[in-house]
């Protein structure tokens, strides 16, 4: 089975940095995703990790360490419109099913 | 990136009735879909794996006789919701991705709604 954690929300301030964590429990790992969710909208892509480290993406950042089931989501410069809900999602060797994880409700104020 | 689609957005139905929802990847072909259901404030569930070409591969919980999937082409799949009752009022989105191990592509979702 998988287990996929993350805080249910989080509120930040216009143009600070917010940290959205996620950690898994996993069998077959082959990657991990962030997502974006607006209200009533289907899922973004916003970034992918399979490999430990750091990766960058304009004002987006996510960060994985596959021995710890751990990856981070860094939104830089909030806006009022990263307002959204986060969807960390794991994907498994075993027909490339990606599981999410219950997302992280956040809400950015001015 | 590439373009996933499904109709209807919207789909109202009265209880009983026969609910199909349609998702085509509009400028690739995509030998495996994935059906999700996501209800108010929470995540998205994976409901099945759809195949082309054979049957649907249904997560655990997840009834086949009622959730029929038939994914004919490779830019089709169809998701029938069979004697709908209220509880399965939700948001099914599908998604598609180009190759094995790629990025996925979600549609724009279909909200169903069964009174």
């Amino acid at each position: 089975g998988q287990n996929i954690d993350q805080p249910t929300e989080m509120t930040a301030t216009e143009g600070a940095i917010v940290q959205i964590n996620c950690t898994y429990q996993t069998s077959g790992f082959n990657g991990l995703f962030w997502y974006q969710q607006h209200a009533g909208e289907a899922p973004t892509f916003l970034s992918y990790n399979v490999l430990d480290g750091l990766e960058e993406k304009g004002r987006f950042s996510s960060f994985l360490s596959r021995s710890k089931g751990y990856s981070y989501l860094l939104l830089k410069e909030l806006q009022m419109k990263d307002s959204a809900s986060y969807l960390c999602a794991v994907r498994r060797n075993q027909g490339g099913k990606l599981i999410f994880g219950q997302g992280t409700e956040l809400s950015v104020k001015p | 990136g590439a373009v996933v689609s499904q109709h209807p957005s919207w789909v109202i139905c009265k209880s009983g009735t026969s609910v199909k929802i349609e998702c085509r990847s509009l400028d690739f072909q995509a030998t495996t879909m994935f059906w999700y259901r996501q209800f108010p404030k929470q995540s998205l569930m994976l409901m099945a794996t759809s195949n082309e070409g054979s049957k649907a591969t249904y997560e655990q919980g997840v009834e086949k006789d009622k959730f029929l999937i038939n994914h004919a082409s490779l830019t089709l799949s169809t998701l029938t919701v069979t004697s709908a009752h209220p509880e399965d009022s939700s948001f099914y989105i599908c998604s598609a991705r180009l190759a094995p191990g790629g990025e996925l592509f979600f549609g724009e979702g279909s909200r169903l709604t069964v009174l």
